[in-house]
């Protein structure tokens, strides 16, 4: 099956530093997702991205899929922003619907 | 529109003892798909349902069974639960989890405890 690793597997900022998230994906995907879970457990929607760039205030997000990454930019970076960092992938074709396979994460911390 | 809910959010049960989670998806969205989380083993699938039938299954032992109801709304169970199953119970949801349908929406979890 497809295999997804992000890195760096933890992170520690100052308050309005700039960071670079990676994730590679073993595969061609359909389906590439970047999370955010907060302190309470839940998974929080950053970008539906398997190709392409999209940006969304102070984040923004690349997948290159031919090279089989994607990279996830956080700048001007808040305190709010700390938690965990998931990237997630699926691949349809390979028989594996509603089934997200998810990287370990990267932790993110940032001081004040 | 409202996200997806999950009921209950926390649960304490003891080995040998079921549990049934419940997961409502978003208005519209007919596919929902179950995760657990744990410290060791991260976030790994479980199932997914669609139209009532299930389309695709993660290597859990026959005790994690699921099941979806006409209105979409899924529920699964797990028998004779044991120490490791404590862990986060995700459920998420996407229109149809297929190509150009398959962005997935997460509940809040349901926090499972095992004593």
């Amino acid at each position: 099956g497809i295999q997804v690793e992000q890195s760096p597997p933890d992170l520690i900022l100052q308050e309005g530093a700039n960071s670079t998230l990676r994730c590679n994906f073993s595969d061609s995907v359909n389906n590439l997702q970047w999370f955010h879970q907060n302190p309470w457990g839940q998974l929080i929607n950053l970008f539906y991205i398997p190709s392409g760039t999209k940006q969304n205030g102070r984040l923004s997000a690349t997948t290159v899929a031919t090279e089989r990454y994607s990279l996830l930019y956080i700048s001007s970076s808040q305190t709010t922003d700390s938690g965990v960092y998931f990237c997630a992938v699926d691949n349809y074709y390979g028989g594996s619907q509603g089934n997200l396979i998810f990287g370990k994460g990267t932790k993110l911390s940032v001081k004040p | 529109k409202a996200g997806v809910t999950q009921t209950p959010r926390y649960l304490i049960k003891t080995r040998g003892q079921q549990v049934t989670l419940s997961c409502s998806p978003i208005s519209g969205h007919r596919s929902v798909s179950w995760y657990q989380q744990t410290p060791g083993q991260g976030l790994q699938f479980l199932f997914e349902y669609f139209s009532e039938t299930q389309r695709n299954k993660g290597n859990f032992p026959g005790r994690f069974s699921g099941r979806q109801f006409s209105n979409s709304r899924s529920e699964m169970n797990v028998s004779t639960l044991e120490l490791g199953d404590s862990a986060l119970y995700l459920c998420a949801s996407s229109w149809s989890g297929t190509v150009g349908g398959n962005e997935q929406f997460f509940g809040p979890g349901t926090r499972l405890t095992v004593l």
